[in-house]
This record gives C-alpha cells, sequence and structure tokens, in this order.
C-alpha cells in the first residue's frame, strides 16, 4: 500500500504571496490532519479533516486555510506569507480520525524569503 | 488531548536497551498514549501505541503504570539508526476541539 505523499517537498516563496501545498492520504483513509514544525519547536497542530469536514482546528491565524476532497485527498493553503512561516509542514492521515494511528507524510519544506 | 512530558535528550550505547521515559499525569481513561519517532527532519514514524495494558512490537516495548500516568518506551537493543528524536502524545477518540498536542520528545543518541 502506497503510504502518505506530499507536494511539492520542496518550496521557496516570498513576503506576502500565497502558497498551496498537497496531501494524498493512504488509500482507505479516511481523516487528514496537517502539522507545521519549525526548529525548536514540536509539531503544532494546523487542522484536521474527515469526510471533508473540518473536525478541529489548532491556533492558527485565518491566513491558514484548508479543505479535503471527496477523495480525502486535502490540501492546505497560506495567504498573505510572513517569513515565519517557514518551515516543515506536514501531513498524516488515519483511517477514522479517532484514536486510531496517524501515518505522517515526508513533509514539505517551505522557504519564505 | 493531555500534554506529556519528556526529557530533552538522553544518550544510550549501542547494543544496550534505551528506556525513554513519558509523564502523561493529566491523561484521561479513554485516552491512547502513542509514541512516533523522527529522524532528521523526516516525517515521524509510528512506533507503538496503548491504552492500559503492556505492548510489544517488533520496534519496540510499552510500559504503562498502573495509574496510566507515565508510560516508558523500550528499545530492547539499539543501534545507531535508531538515533532520532521520539515524541510520546496522548490521543483521544475523535471529537470537536481535540488539539493534537505534541511536545518537543527526546533527542535520542545511540553513540558507538
Amino acid at each position: 500500500k502506497a503510504g502518505v505523499t506530499q507536494t511539492p517537498r520542496y518550496l521557496i516563496k516570498t513576503r506576502g504571496q500565497q502558497v498551496t501545498l498537497s496531501c494524498s492520504p493512504i488509500s482507505g483513509h479516511r481523516s487528514v490532519s496537517w502539522y507545521q514544525q519549525t526548529p525548536g519547536q514540536g509539531l503544532q497542530f494546523l487542522f484536521e479533516y474527515f469526510s471533508e469536514t473540518q473536525r478541529n482546528k489548532g491556533n492558527f491565524p485565518g491566513r491558514f486555510s484548508g479543505r479535503q476532497f471527496s477523495n480525502s485527498r486535502s490540501e492546505m493553503n497560506v495567504s498573505t506569507l510572513e517569513l515565519g512561516d517557514s518551515a516543515l509542514y506536514l501531513c498524516a492521515s488515519s483511517l477514522r480520525g479517532d484514536a486510531d494511528t496517524q501515518y505522517f507524510g515526508p513533509g514539505t519544506r517551505l522557504t519564505v524569503l | 488531548d493531555a500534554k506529556t512530558t519528556q526529557p530533552p535528550s538522553m544518550d544510550c550505547a549501542e547494543g544496550r536497551a534505551a528506556n525513554l521515559p513519558c509523564n502523561h499525569s493529566t491523561i484521561s481513561g479513554n485516552e491512547y498514549v502513542y509514541w512516533y519517532r523522527q529522524i532528521h527532519s523526516q516525517g515521524p514514524q509510528y512506533i507503538i501505541h496503548g491504552l492500559k495494558n503492556n505492548e510489544t512490537n517488533e520496534m519496540a516495548s510499552l510500559i504503562i503504570t498502573e495509574d496510566r500516568k507515565s508510560s516508558t518506551l523500550i528499545l530492547p537493543h539499539a543501534t545507531l539508526r535508531d538515533t532520532a528524536v521520539y515524541y510520546c502524545i496522548v490521543r483521544a477518540p475523535a471529537g470537536n476541539n481535540r488539539k493534537l498536542i505534541w511536545g518537543l520528545g527526546t533527542s535520542l543518541a545511540v553513540n558507538p
């Protein structure tokens, strides 16, 4: 079974631009969660989607948004990029999104100049 | 989800057992304890999880105290490839307002 895939793997943007990151979960998984990881920080929870509905949201500004499609693929968007948005963005999928195991993708490394 | 506390770093000699502690004193009765590891900014890799009983798989063993306020991940014969940051998290069943909190983890260095 293929694992979680994320595209692109690396991205360089400038301040003020917007960016869209994509995540394809493991086949059959319906829950997708997104995390931001910066140096010295643990994984910071962004949001969780299940069956195209946002079920939980972390403490991030409204510039961070996401969505999930009917095939469970998910995208996250960051508008008006700031230097502090430079981070590794990780996507994780699980079957149901409850206490079941999350499987992570390799991440997208975003650099904002 | 409950918060966890882990030592920031640990060392272990290659071939010896690595015992990584985790404190989760505010864990609720329906929350699972999960362990992941992350090698050099790759995506975290699932290791093991448990609710009440001790668990073992091909990678590690998980020992949960009877009061469930702490746990220990045991890598029985650590190798150099086990050098990574190890995260202990607690995870509740689905529900709104679940924040999925991750701490800073323990950076394990396995030395030759």
